[in-house]
């Protein structure tokens, strides 16, 4: 069975500062990675994932996550984050072979950025 | 270019009334997949499709259908609501195509808030 740990609940950051949300899964078998963000009152919105190839993936708005295996992590980063990030965000992972494809998510972080 | 859709975006109940949620996708997606989130608890998923015909149990399935009416349409039912039940209800798809390269990317639907009084 797979699971997901994102480290903090809740994140709050200053306009213009970097910041790093946190997630560490857990599987037995390769995996892909996902995180998804959800704005105030929306659905979910893939931000970036990981499939395969270069660990480090680049998403919408100016995020990126690394793939570190031997850590077991996939953190989200920003090196400068706007009022408009305020968002939750979710990190998600699914394994990559066999018949078990479904998506097992994170209890998400909720990232306030403050003026 | 709709994706996913939910109907309805609102909904409050009564303990004991039941009501059916309806999700359709027009991607052409085998996979569909219904979700509950609560607070401080994630997604949790409570039944999916992984193509039309099939429909299996998820995590939290107690209280629920489902129907896969075809391949557009992943339909959720509470037979009978009760205050547990109160959640926001999203519906998600995904292509999972067959073969070696099975990419489960989701894209979800903006979500049914359901109050159960």
């Amino acid at each position: 069975a797979q699971s997901v740990t994102q480290l903090d609940s809740q994140v709050p950051v200053f306009e213009e500062a970097p910041v790093e949300l946190r997630c560490n899964y857990s599987s037995s078998v390769s995996v892909y990675l996902f995180w998804y963000v959800q704005y105030p009152n929306q659905g979910l919105q893939l931000l970036l994932k990981y499939l395969s190839g270069s660990t480090l993936v680049k998403g919408i708005n100016g995020f990126e996550a690394e793939f570190n295996k031997s850590q077991t992590s996939f953190h989200l980063r920003k090196p400068s984050v706007h009022i408009s990030d305020t968002a939750e965000y979710f990190c998600a992972v699914s394994e990559s072979g066999g018949s078990n494809y479904k998506l097992t998510f994170g209890k998400g972080t909720l990232l306030t950025v403050n003026p | 270019n709709a994706g996913v859709t939910q109907t309805p975006k609102f909904q409050v109940l009564k303990t004991g009334q039941s009501m059916t949620l309806q999700c359709a996708q027009d991607m052409n997606h085998n996979s569909m997949y219904w979700y509950r989130q609560d607070p401080g608890m994630g997604l949790r998923l409570i039944y999916y499709s992984a193509s039309e015909g099939t429909t299996d149990k998820g995590e939290v399935p107690n209280g629920y259908n489902v129907s896969r009416l075809n391949k557009r349409e992943f339909s959720l039912r509470l037979e009978s609501a009760a205050p547990s039940q109160t959640s926001v209800y999203f519906c998600a798809s995904s292509l999972h195509p067959r073969g070696r390269d099975r990419k489960n990317i989701q894209y979800f639907g903006a979500g049914t808030r359901l109050s159960v009084l």
